[in-house]
Order: structure tokens, then sequence, then C-alpha cells
């Protein structure tokens, strides 16, 4: 079966630091560009930080540059994001997505997801 | 950054009534790089649609798109129960792929 499982999210105070893990299994993880999507409790979706196949390019919105670091194993078949001095306004669900096709953005298949709160 | 506005924000009907959701761009979409996904309650999204018409892989007919340029349509022809939902367009045709704001299909 073809999946994406994100583990790694928990109950973080602001200003810390927590790397999220998504593992892939039943595709070959290493000819899609990835990315992690996040949603705010009773939010939409959010688009975070994307990363090409091969880790030659790396993408991220306004919101998390210099805080956050995407990076793969492709040995591995997984993805991580790196996240730092963390936001009350970082508090969402983070979901890890496959790109449907090469230079393609839109996502054809998405984790479960792991909450991240961020809270005193 | 392209700006995606959808309309209406919820939209209140039947099963087996027609819904007709939009999805405006501020700047023009290019190659019709526009996405749908419907996401449940405590699920991760779902694709729908891609290059604004193209049905993803098991996702029935009923589901259509539509559009180019800036403004752009999902039809549901006849719902069903399973449809109602939050559905997002996505424009993807940048490095940063901005989302808008979601639509509620929910039963009247």
């Amino acid at each position: 079966e073809v999946q994406l499982s994100e583990s790694g999210g928990g109950l973080v105070q602001p200003g810390g630091s927590l790397r999220l893990s998504c593992a892939a299994s039943g595709l070959t993880f290493s000819n899609y560009g990835m990315s992690w999507v996040r949603q705010a409790p009773g939010e939409g979706l959010e688009w975070v930080s994307s990363i090409s196949s091969r880790s030659d390019y790396t993408y991220y919105a306004d919101s998390v540059e210099g805080r956050f670091t995407i990076s793969r194993d492709n040995s591995k078949n997984t993805l991580y994001l790196q996240m730092s001095s963390l936001r009350d306004e970082d508090t969402a669900v983070y979901y890890c997505a496959k790109i449907g096709s090469i230079g393609l953005w839109y996502f054809d298949l998405w984790g479960r997801g792991t909450l991240v709160s961020v809270s005193s | 950054e392209n700006v995606l506005t959808q309309s209406p924000g919820t939209l209140s009907l039947s099963p087996g009534e027609r819904a007709t959701l939009s999805c405006r761009a501020s700047q023009s979409v290019s190659s019709s790089n526009l996405a749908w996904y419907q996401q449940k309650p405590g699920q991760a999204p779902r694709l729908l649609i891609y290059g604004a018409y193209i049905r993803a892989t098991g996702i029935p007919d009923r589901f259509s798109g539509s559009g180019s340029g800036t403004d752009f349509t999902l039809t549901i022809s006849r719902l069903e129960p399973e449809d109602f939902a939050v559905y997002y367009c996505q424009q993807y045709g940048s490095s940063s792929p901005p989302f808008g704001q979601g639509t509620k299909v929910d039963i009247k």
C-alpha cells in the first residue's frame, strides 16, 4: 500500500524546537518532490515548505523562512521538517504530501498528519 | 503571490442537488495549474481535480472542474451523502503553491 506516515509532533514551549518525520512506503520516494502543509485548528490549509526529489531545491513560506528547514533522506524514504524558534501561531496539524507530477506542486498523496502544539 | 478567493464560504444543499463552487485568483493561473481537494473532519485532504479539469484517480465523474485564467469552478453534479465536506482550491504553478480559504458544503 502506498502511504505516508508523519511522526514527531507534540507539545513544545514557545521558542523551542521540534523535528517532524514523514516515512514513505509503497512508492519510489526518490522520484518525487515532497512538501509540508499545515492546518491550524479550525482553519484552512497553508503550504509550509517543499523540497525537490534530490534535495537540489528547497522552498519556504514567508511565515517559516529562517526558522524551519526541510530535508530528506532518500536512502531511508523519509522526509523531515526541523522547526525552531517555534511560535504560538505554528500550532497546527502538519501533513506531508507528495507531488503529483514532476515540477508541478499539486499533491496526490497525503499523510494523516501530526499535531504540533506550541504553548507555555 | 497569487491570492485565491473561494466562494461561497458555506453552501447548504440537500443530497441530490448540484453544487457549484468558485475559486478566483488575483493573478492569472498559468497552464491551468489549478487543483481541488476535499477534506472531511479529522481526515487529510484528498486530491479531486488537477490541471483545472482532470479528475484524479478514483474520483467519481460527478465531480468536474472547469475554468481558466483567474476563474475556476468545481461542480458536483448530484451530491451524495459522502460529499458533504470542505473543498479547497490550490494554484500550483509556482514554488509557493497557495490554497484558497475553503468552501464548506453542508447538509441543508
